[in-house]
């Protein structure tokens, strides 16, 4: 199975900062790597896909850039509305695999 | 738009089977572009893959549920099923059904509102 291992685990930050999450994976996946948000009791959304494609409807101050193992998320000014629990997620292969989540939280 | 709704059993005792269907409206299951798959998230904490089918029938399954899973699906139904047999405590999940493409366009979505299932006597 590919490993995916997310870093942090979780972040506090203030509304309008730069917040970067970063996904490894444990052997090369090319760019397949999706983002997601999870807000508290609601289903997960895709944000990024293939590493670096912005799902429509999702704000531009989210972003995916990386190829290969290592990946990251970027939101380029946290909006009240960003504070939620994200998750990296390879498609390279079966099993499908998740990182652990890195929540973030208000500073 | 595409929606997907899970339904079945809320509670289930150990060493029993969970059946949980999705049911797809708004688009066909026998699309060729998509398959369809499950995922779970136990309380507080993250997502685990358990498996996928395509609309002809054939399965992918995460090999850490060995063989306790069965998926299945209905076309006429524009249904899709998971069995997972043998629970004990740690399948208490939320179970949600997705759907997902292939490639390079190989995400979940959308998602369904996913179940609780909870594992007790």
């Amino acid at each position: 199975d590919i490993q995916m291992t997310q870093s942090p685990s979780s972040l506090s930050a203030s509304v309008g900062d730069r917040v970067t999450i970063t996904c490894r994976a444990s052997q090369s996946i090319a760019n397949f790597l999706n983002w997601y948000q999870q807000k508290p009791g609601k289903v997960p959304k895709v944000l990024i896909y293939a590493a670096s494609s912005l799902r429509s409807g999702v704000p531009s101050r989210f972003s995916g850039s990386g190829s290969g193992t290592d990946f990251t998320l970027t939101i380029s000014s946290l909006q009240p509305e960003d504070f939620a629990t994200y998750y990296c997620q390879q498609s390279y292969s079966t099993p499908y695999t998740f990182g652990q989540g890195t929540k973030l939280e208000i500073k | 738009q595409l929606q997907l709704q899970e339904s079945g059993p809320g509670l289930v005792k150990p060493s029993e089977t969970l059946s949980l269907t999705c049911t797809v409206s708004g688009g066909s299951i026998s699309s060729t572009s998509y398959y369809w798959g499950w995922i779970r998230q136990p309380p507080g904490k993250g997502l685990e893959w358990i498996g996928s089918i395509y609309y002809s029938g054939t399965t992918y399954h995460n090999p850490s549920l060995k063989s306790r899973v069965t998926i299945s699906v209905d076309t006429s139904k524009n249904q899709f099923s998971l069995k997972l047999n043998s629970v004990t405590a740690a399948d208490t999940a939320v179970y949600y059904c997705a759907r997902h493409g292939s490639g390079s366009r190989d995400w979940f979505d959308p998602w369904g509102q996913g179940t609780l299932v909870s594992v007790s006597s």
